[in-house]
């Protein structure tokens, strides 16, 4: 699977848009950006994931660059409820198989109130 | 919403024991897969089943082995228990295997400890 690169940690006040960048330059043409996030101990919850095109739902949006080596999600309201780790995983598509997801290190974004 | 069933919540162990993990899916997903996550580490593939075969295997060591039953629940059984085992352990589920995308669905964890 391809590897991704996130900042470690990042700041936003409550009420605003959190937009966490991830970049996956050797991501192949199979493969889609997953978004997941962890908050403190929990088991990982998923958010969105998309191949090429922008994807919105009611957590969040996707933003993938034409070329597909890099990504943006965008949390639109954060809350303090929105603290957590954030991981961008690049996975194939399922079409059959169980793929188990490669967790980097994610990006720690904090809300501050 | 049902959501993925880990027992027991918590475990403690001493070394060299044995331990058994549960996960009871999602009703109606037949693909279970199961991750480690060591203190201040990130959550790590160990192993996942797809119709009660072996799918995918990622960093399980040999001491460790799991199986998927006939009611899709699944059981991570880990032996020769060393103190680096102790983490977080969790089970995830997604519909069929066939399904386009890669969207699983975790559990609360189990919370492994060994003295």
């Amino acid at each position: 699977d391809a590897k991704t690169t996130q900042p470690p940690s990042m700041d936003c006040a409550e009420g605003r848009a959190a937009n966490l960048p991830c970049n996956h330059s050797t991501i192949s043409g199979n493969e889609y950006v997953y978004w997941y996030r962890q908050i403190h101990s929990q088991g990982p919850q998923y958010i969105i994931h998309g191949l090429k095109n922008n994807e919105t739902n009611e957590m969040a949006s996707l933003i993938i660059t034409e070329d597909r080596k890099s990504s943006t999600l965008i949390l639109p309201h954060a809350t303090l409820r929105d603290t957590a780790v954030y991981y961008c995983i690049v996975s194939p598509q399922g079409g059959g198989g169980a793929d188990g997801l490669t967790f980097g290190k994610g990006t720690h974004l904090i809300i501050q109130p | 919403a049902a959501g993925v069933i880990q027992s027991p919540r918590h475990l403690i162990k001493e070394k060299r024991e044995t331990a058994t993990l549960k996960c009871y899916p999602i009703p109606r997903h037949d693909t279970v897969y199961w991750y480690q996550q060591g203190p201040g580490q990130d959550p790590q593939f160990l192993i996942s089943f797809y119709e009660k075969m072996q799918s995918d295997k990622g960093s399980i060591p040999d001491r460790f082995s799991a199986q998927q039953f006939s009611d899709y629940h699944s059981e991570l059984n880990m032996s020769s228990l060393e103190l680096g085992d102790s983490a977080l352990y969790f089970c995830a589920s997604s519909p069929t295997g066939s399904s386009s995308y890669n969207e699983q669905f975790f559990g609360p964890g189990t919370r492994l400890t060994v003295l």
